[in-house]
């Protein structure tokens, strides 16, 4: 069975700061690793798509990494900004077709 | 890019009523939409794949009776919560793949239910 898992649960880091998001996932028989983020209450936006076949994707600030024979993917984010503050949650496409989700980083940027 | 729209994002209903929520892919047509629920500083939980002109496939653990979903066109999937209890209170969140390989899953903006 595909376990998800994400480090740390929680997060809170000054303006400017460069930081790590941690996934790791069981089964390396995936299709693809998703990154959303969800702010409160709201629904998720897709930030990152990384197909298997992929080591990594950048949009903007952002840089993730896949190592599926580790099972394991990184969230970079650059330049931190308080409006980088939201939950971000890595998700696997397993191979029976399920999105199965980490249970997210909580990130706080302080001003 | 392909939107996702999820109706209503907030409702409150009185115990042993029924909801609908509603979610629509904008600008692509989905044969598959999938139904997740998430409690509080939580992750989401497939709860069930809603195929058009079939019936819904349930995860482990979910009622089809008390979830009952519907996909009866190419671009809209229904999920009515029936005689809803304070326990189905939750943020219910749809999903759908609009397929051409890369863009992955795009999410609805979720529902907040509320059973009083």
């Amino acid at each position: 069975k595909q376990e998800v898992t994400q480090i740390p649960a929680a997060l809170s880091v000054p303006e400017g700061e460069n930081l790590v998001l941690n996934c790791s996932f069981t089964d390396s028989a995936i299709y693809n690793l998703q990154w959303f983020r969800q702010d409160p209450g709201k629904g998720l936006t897709s930030l990152l798509l990384i197909q298997s076949s992929q080591r990594e994707q950048t949009s903007g600030r952002l840089n993730a990494s896949l190592d599926k024979s580790s099972g394991r993917s990184t969230l970079y984010i650059a330049a931190s900004q308080p409006g980088d503050s939201a939950t971000y949650l890595c998700a696997v496409l397993n191979q029976g077709g399920k999105l199965i989700f980490g249970q997210g980083t909580e990130l706080s940027v302080k001003p | 890019g392909a939107v996702v729209s999820q109706h209503p994002s907030r409702v409150i209903c009185k115990s042993g009523t029924s909801v609908k929520i509603e979610c629509r892919s904008l600008d692509f047509q989905a044969t598959t939409m999938f139904w997740y629920r998430q409690f509080p500083k939580q992750s989401l939980m497939l709860m069930a794949t809603s195929n058009e002109g079939s019936k819904a496939t349930y995860e482990q653990g979910v009622e089809k009776d008390k979830f009952l979903i519907n996909h009866a066109s190419l671009t809209l999937s229904t999920l009515t919560v029936t005689s809803a209890h304070p326990e189905d209170s939750s943020f219910y969140i749809c999903s759908a793949n609009p397929g051409q390989g890369y863009y992955g899953y795009t999410f609805g903006s979720g529902t907040r239910l509320t059973v009083v």
